[in-house]
């Protein structure tokens, strides 16, 4: 089992939808959560990162985090072409390094 | 620009060449990363350091790859003798020590070894 599981769609939604994508992952002890956002052929880009459980909102983005369940969440509001791109959860594991999601591929249809 | 730079950006190179990235980090980030991310794959977790000292180093990382950072500032990361299966995007990062949680990445270096 890998320790961040992640659907790597496509999800296909249109223009103006709400945009929920998820991560789920194996440990616990785990405390930060991040996700990025990379456009075809581009490095990763940070959204939002989250400690321990909880939400953030940062514009039209919403990251939650539900420890008891280990699954983090990314709603995207009023949702845009612009936001086509693939989105990469990952957690910072005890020894501060990252793991990663293998990333979801979203597709705002105009 | 004050983000994360990498040269080249792109690299076709024969198998069995040796190759070298180059990464500038963002200029106060202490903390540097190196990561490989293939098609349809987060990115894989190479090596980093702290200032200059290399703190971490992947036990999948083959021999033939090793990466410096002399000063701390840019570092540089070498395959020798490429394979195939090199082919990859190398991903450089960057972060404050305080902060690995929220490390910002260049634009990547897409390696084909041919």
């Amino acid at each position: 089992q890998k320790e961040v599981e992640q659907d790597p769609g496509p999800l296909s939604v249109p223009e103006g939808a709400i945009v929920s994508l998820n991560c789920t992952y194996s440990n616990s002890a785990f405390q930060y959560f991040m996700w990025y956002r990379q456009y075809s052929r581009k490095g990763p880009e940070l959204l939002m990162y989250t400690y321990s459980s909880g939400n953030k909102e940062d514009g039209r983005f919403t990251a939650q985090v539900d420890k008891s369940s280990k699954y983090i969440s990314l709603f995207i509001r009023d949702s845009q072409p612009s936001d086509s791109a693939t989105y990469l959860c990952s957690v910072e594991d005890s020894n501060y390094q990252l793991i990663w999601g293998a990333g979801t591929k979203l597709i705002i249809k105009p | 620009d004050t983000g994360v730079s990498q040269n080249p950006r792109h690299k076709i190179t024969k198998r069995g060449q040796n190759v070298t990235f180059r990464c500038d980090p963002i200029s106060e980030h202490n903390r540097l990363y190196w990561y490989r991310q293939t098609l349809g794959q987060g990115p894989e977790f190479l090596t980093y350091f702290q200032n200059e000292a290399q703190l971490e180093k992947s036990r999948l990382l083959s021999d033939r790859f090793s990466a410096e950072r002399p000063k701390g500032s840019f570092s540089t990361l070498e395959i020798q003798r490429t394979e195939q299966g090199d082919s990859a995007m190398y991903l450089c990062a960057s972060s404050l020590s305080s902060g690995a949680e929220t490390q910002y990445f260049g634009p990547g270096t897409r390696l084909l070894v041919l």
